[in-house]
């Protein structure tokens, strides 16, 4: 059975670095094709997919985040953690981890979500 | 990057009603990278189709997607009252995955 699930910090200031942890279960990123991405919705909108990790610690980041964006995996705990720098209001938003496989680039499996809330 | 366009942003329906929801691509995409989703307020997306037209586990069959190039449809025969919810495309190129708008298919 295939699970993911975000923690992190529910409240971030302006500037601020924020740190997300998907922690998971059910597959490993040891195994060849595997990946891990994060997609985040801010509230009322659209889905946006921010970083992808692979097994074999390739990392791929969103154009236009990239600059702010480090995705990385501890495999011995089943963990891929995102930080994000220069936290602004407009990246409130609802931050999901999700799974996905060599060769199948869709979102098979997604964790429930977490809030992050940008403010002062 | 590829831009999808989701049409009609709303569509209005009555259980028992078929269901037509476009994704359109600003070019074209691979008909194995274009997949949909539905989501359900307070909840994660749930992955529906893949390769445009390949229904992932546990979907019903009311569900079907169809479409290549830059034009897809997702299609729901008849409408179940768990189906009112928003639905997603999602393709992947050379820059990554994006999403379309989403439709949000709500009830008449």
């Amino acid at each position: 059975q295939v699970t993911l699930r975000e923690s992190g910090p529910a409240l971030v200031k302006p500037t601020q670095t924020l740190t997300l942890t998907c922690t998971f279960s059910g597959f490993s990123l040891s195994t060849s094709g595997m990946c891990v991405s994060w997609i985040r919705q801010p509230p009322g909108k659209a889905l946006e997919w921010l970083a992808l990790i692979d097994w074999d610690d390739d990392k791929y980041y969103s154009t236009s985040l990239k600059t702010r964006l480090t995705i990385s995996k501890d495999t011995s705990k089943n963990q891929v953690v995102l930080t994000m720098t220069n936290m602004d209001p407009v990246d409130t938003a609802t931050y999901y981890c999700a799974r996905t496989q060599l060769g199948f680039p869709h979102f098979d499996y997604w964790g429930q979500g977490t809030l992050v809330t940008v403010s002062s | 990057e590829i831009v999808l366009t989701q049409s009609p942003g709303t569509l209005s329906l009555s259980p028992g009603e078929r269901a037509t929801l476009s994704c359109r691509a600003s070019q074209s995409v691979s008909s194995s990278y274009l997949a949909w989703y539905q989501q359900k307020p307070g909840q994660a997306p749930r992955l529906l189709i893949y390769g445009a037209s390949s229904r992932a586990t546990g979907i019903p069959d009311r569900f079907s997607g169809s479409g290549s190039g830059t034009d897809f449809t997702l299609t729901i025969s008849r409408l179940e009252p768990e189906d009112f919810a928003v639905y997603y495309c999602q393709q992947y190129g050379s820059a990554g995955f994006t999403f379309g708008p989403g439709t949000k298919v709500d009830i008449k």
